[in-house]
């Protein structure tokens, strides 16, 4: 069945980078974008950026523009979400999705799905 | 940026009963919409996609409808299985894609 595994919950200082895997199975992981999404304890959910593992080529919410980095390892079908620069405030469970099909230059939109397990985040000095 | 606003943020309601959530975008955005179930401690899952779709598996009590700028997401019987939060999506334009707030349903 299609699944997405993520890596196992981190604890970061302040100031220190964190990388977040997403292992994608049951189907072909270049056909569909990786989307990351995040959501502090009791909030809502909060868009990060998307990745072409196809093309390499990337977006990010203008929030994360400069901290985040989206990367895949097609080799194994993983994605790749590192922030930097950790602060309290990004202490949260953050999720991989699989996104739009894209073929041929055009992507299909039909939700995010499905979801990986969520990887919690906690930074703490 | 477009910006979603979603309500209720919270809805206590009865078994059986009829449940309707609304989800406003600041610009068109034609039918370019998403609905989301959250259980506790799990992740998402998605329900609706553009606007009115259910998706495979998911059960005929839950539905969608709007285009442009409102859209209502509905449970037309609420079983007790069905406590969750819900969230809306765009994926019209910049930001790529934005969510609602969320609305907490719970059973009165």
């Amino acid at each position: 069945q299609v699944q997405l595994v993520q890596s196992g919950a981190e604890v970061k200082k302040p100031g220190a980078s964190v990388k977040v895997s997403c292992k994608a199975s049951g189907y072909t992981f270049t056909s569909y974008d990786i989307n990351w999404v995040r959501q502090a304890t009791g909030q809502g959910l909060e868009w990060m950026g998307w990745m072409n593992p196809n093309s390499g080529n990337t977006g990010y919410a203008q929030k994360f523009q400069g901290r985040v980095t989206m990367t895949r390892n097609t080799s194994i079908s993983t994605a790749y979400m590192e922030l930097s620069s950790l602060r309290s405030e990004d202490t949260a469970v953050y999720y991989c999705a699989r996104g739009p099909y894209c073929s041929g230059g055009s992507c299909y939109e039909s939700g995010f799905d499905p979801w990986g397990q969520g990887t919690l985040v906690t930074v703490s000095s | 940026d477009i910006q979603m606003t979603q309500s209720p943020s919270s809805l206590s309601a009865s078994v059986g009963d009829r449940v309707t959530i609304t989800c406003q975008a600041s610009q068109d955005i034609s039918n370019y919409l998403n609905w989301y179930q959250q259980k506790p401690g799990k992740a998402p899952k998605l329900l609706i996609y553009d606007a009115s779709n259910l998706e495979t598996g998911v059960p005929s009590r839950f539905s969608g409808s709007g285009s442009g700028t409102d859209f209502t997401f509905t449970i037309s019987s609420l079983q007790p299985e069905d406590i969750a939060t819900y969230y809306c999506q765009q994926y019209d334009n910049l930001p790529r894609y934005t969510f609602g707030q969320g609305t907490k349903l719970e059973i009165k």
